[in-house]
């Protein structure tokens, strides 16, 4: 078991640009999270897949941001025409109903700074 | 919506002293994790509590949850400059997790 892995672990972006970045949960986890989380607060959640279903996104999700979990495995989240305010830690989790009750196991991260 | 409030927000202490982190919701948790953060890594899973007024410890790190299953306190016996994080107790909605600021606990050597 190597944990949850992401990648890239910085990316730097001009405005305007697309960014993806990828998350690989634990092997046989069924529910995978993303969260962002800005300088000095928590992370605040974005959305969750069970297998490969979307099962819930934030209102902080806008329309520039889309996430994919194609075969229940990895999971992609990009954000079309990035904008200064998108700078922040993007967070991906990963669970089983096997876990303790409500325990999620998080990836390093991806530091985003949109210039 | 359940209200986290974590206190205090910043701590910042010397090498070998002790010190408690507290975590209070408006709502009874059905179970409790306490996550550490470092700079620029992801949160760390340290534990889960569920029943009220249990008692877990982590070598100088013992976690307690109260008897209302509504706040918990982490205390750190003996800090030492890796203890020093963000300390989050998040609350679980439908699954998802809701965390407040957190402690930020910075020690010195």
């Amino acid at each position: 078991d190597t944990g949850v892995s992401q990648d890239p672990r910085h990316k730097i972006t001009k405005r305007g640009q697309n960014v993806t970045f990828r998350c690989d949960p634990i092997s046989e986890h069924n529910r995978l999270y993303w969260y962002r989380q800005t300088l000095g607060q928590g992370p605040e959640f974005l959305t969750y897949f069970q297998n490969e279903a979307q099962l819930e996104k934030s209102r902080l999700l806008s329309d520039r941001f889309s996430a994919e979990r194609p075969k229940g495995s990895f999971s992609t989240l990009e954000i079309q025409r990035t904008e200064q305010g998108d700078s922040a830690m993007y967070l991906c989790a990963s669970t089983t109903a096997l876990a303790g009750p409500n325990e999620q196991f998080f990836g390093p991260g991806t530091r985003l700074t949109v210039l | 919506t359940q209200l986290l409030e974590q206190s205090p927000q910043f701590l910042s202490i010397q090498e070998g002293e002790n010190l408690t982190v507290y975590c209070n919701s408006s709502s009874v948790f059905s179970s409790l994790q306490w996550y550490r953060q470092e700079p620029g890594e992801g949160p760390v899973l340290l534990v889960t509590v569920v029943t009220g007024g249990e008692v877990k410890k982590l070598k100088r790190l013992t976690f307690q949850f109260g008897d209302a299953r509504k706040d918990s306190s982490l205390h750190i016996t003996a800090a030492q400059p890796g203890d020093t994080g963000l300390y989050l107790c998040p609350g679980t909605s439908y699954g998802k997790l809701t965390f407040g600021q957190g402690t930020i606990l910075t020690v010195h050597p």
